[in-house]
This record gives C-alpha cells, structure tokens and sequence, in this order.
C-alpha cells in the first residue's frame, strides 16, 4: 500500500525567500505523484504531476518539484515567495496497481510574511 | 459555472438527523469520488465509484453511504449524524485511460453535527 509523508504542518517564510515543502512517499511500484494547492474556502487544484516522464517537474505559480527515487521524495520547491502562495499543499500519491486511489498528505501550511 | 458543484456548500444539523451531500460534475468523467478534511489529517478517502454500476469503500467509509444516480451525480449521506463527522466533505472526479489519475475537485461541503 502506498503512503505519504509532509514534514511539517506549517511552514513560514518571508516574501521572496526560497520556498521548501518536504513530501516522502512509499509505494511499492512506480508511483505517480502530486502537488495539489488548497486557497481559503476553495477545493484542491492541481499545481504539478509526476508521470515518470522527467524527475524535474515544473508547474503553475513557479512551482517545481523534483522526484528522487533514492531517497523516495517529491519536495515542492519556489524560489521566490509571493504573498500569494498562502495556502494549504498536499502532496499526494496514486499507482496503476492501487487503482488509481489517491492517498493524501496531512498537508503543509504556508504562511508568507511581508 | 464550476466543473464539478457540490450542495449545500455549508450545513449546520443536529446529532441523529439525515444528511445528504450532493455532487454533480460537467466534466463528462465516469470516475467519482468522496473525500473527507480534517485539520492535521489531510483528505481521507470514504467511498469511490468507477462507472454507475461501481461503488467501492474507500479508508473510512462507516457510518456513510453513497449513491451514483447518473454519470454525473455522485450523492453522499450520513444517516445518522453525529458530531464527529463534522468536517469538510469534497467530492472529486477522474477520467479512466488518464495515465495518472489527476483529480478535478468541487469546493467543498463544509458539515457541522451538533
């Protein structure tokens, strides 16, 4: 069965101070993973997917994420916070196997002071 | 209009009392699913349909009950409320033949069990 892992429930940074939200997985097979983006009082959209096309996964925002196999992690990255990345992020896992279930993160909040 | 309307968006009941959650989406997606958030748990999955004909427990599926009326409507209830299950109740669709499994979310149905 798979899992998945966000360290930190909260994360804080100053506007224009590199963005770093952890994610590890587990999975017995390939995994497909996924950032998903929660704003106050609106549902989940996605931010980017890994498909096992490219490690380096870039998505909306200045988002980006870089699959690491060895180390089984999926950490979401921006280089520059903006005040409006203020949100919740899940970080997520399906596989072929499972059915396409997706397992979710506790999720990580980010706060971003001026 | 949104893809994928969930109602009521908010709902305050009392314990013991019936409750239905209602989805329909506009996506033309055969896959359909509910999803529960609580704070510090992330989204847990309760019930998930394949097709019409398709109805499958998901992680916490007791003391819920699901119905797929259509392609395009996918129905939750709680039969007998009670205050746990006051949460944040999201419904979710797919496609199948999608390589990964992305999910197009509504906005959430935000329950209260008093």
């Amino acid at each position: 069965a798979q899992s998945v892992t966000q360290l930190g429930s909260h994360v804080s940074v100053s506007e224009g101070a590199l963005v770093l939200l952890r994610c590890n997985y587990s999975s017995s097979v390939p995994p497909y993973l996924f950032w998903y983006v929660q704003y106050p009082n609106q549902g989940l959209q996605l931010l980017l997917k890994y498909t096992s096309a490219a490690t380096l996964v870039k998505g909306i925002n200045g988002f980006e994420a870089e699959f690491k196999k060895s180390e089984t992690s999926f950490h979401l990255t921006k280089p520059s916070a903006h005040m409006s990345d203020a949100a919740e992020y899940f970080c997520a896992v399906t596989t072929s196997t499972g059915g396409f279930k997706t397992i979710f993160g506790a999720g990580t909040r980010l706060f971003v002071k001026a | 209009d949104a893809d994928v309307t969930q109602t009521p968006r908010n709902r305050i009941t009392k314990t013991g009392k019936r409750i239905m959650l209602e989805c329909s989406q506009t996506k033309g997606h055969d896959r359909m699913y509910w999803y529960r958030q609580d704070p510090g748990l992330g989204l847990r999955l309760i019930y998930y349909s394949f097709d019409v004909k398709d109805i499958n427990k998901g992680e916490i599926s007791d003391g819920y009950s699901v119905s797929r009326q259509a392609q395009a409507k996918f129905s939750l209830s709680l039969e007998s409320a009670i205050p746990n299950q006051t949460a944040l109740y999201f419904c979710a669709t797919s496609q199948t033949g999608t390589v990964t499994g992305e999910l197009f979310f509504g906005e959430g149905s935000r329950l209260t069990v008093l």
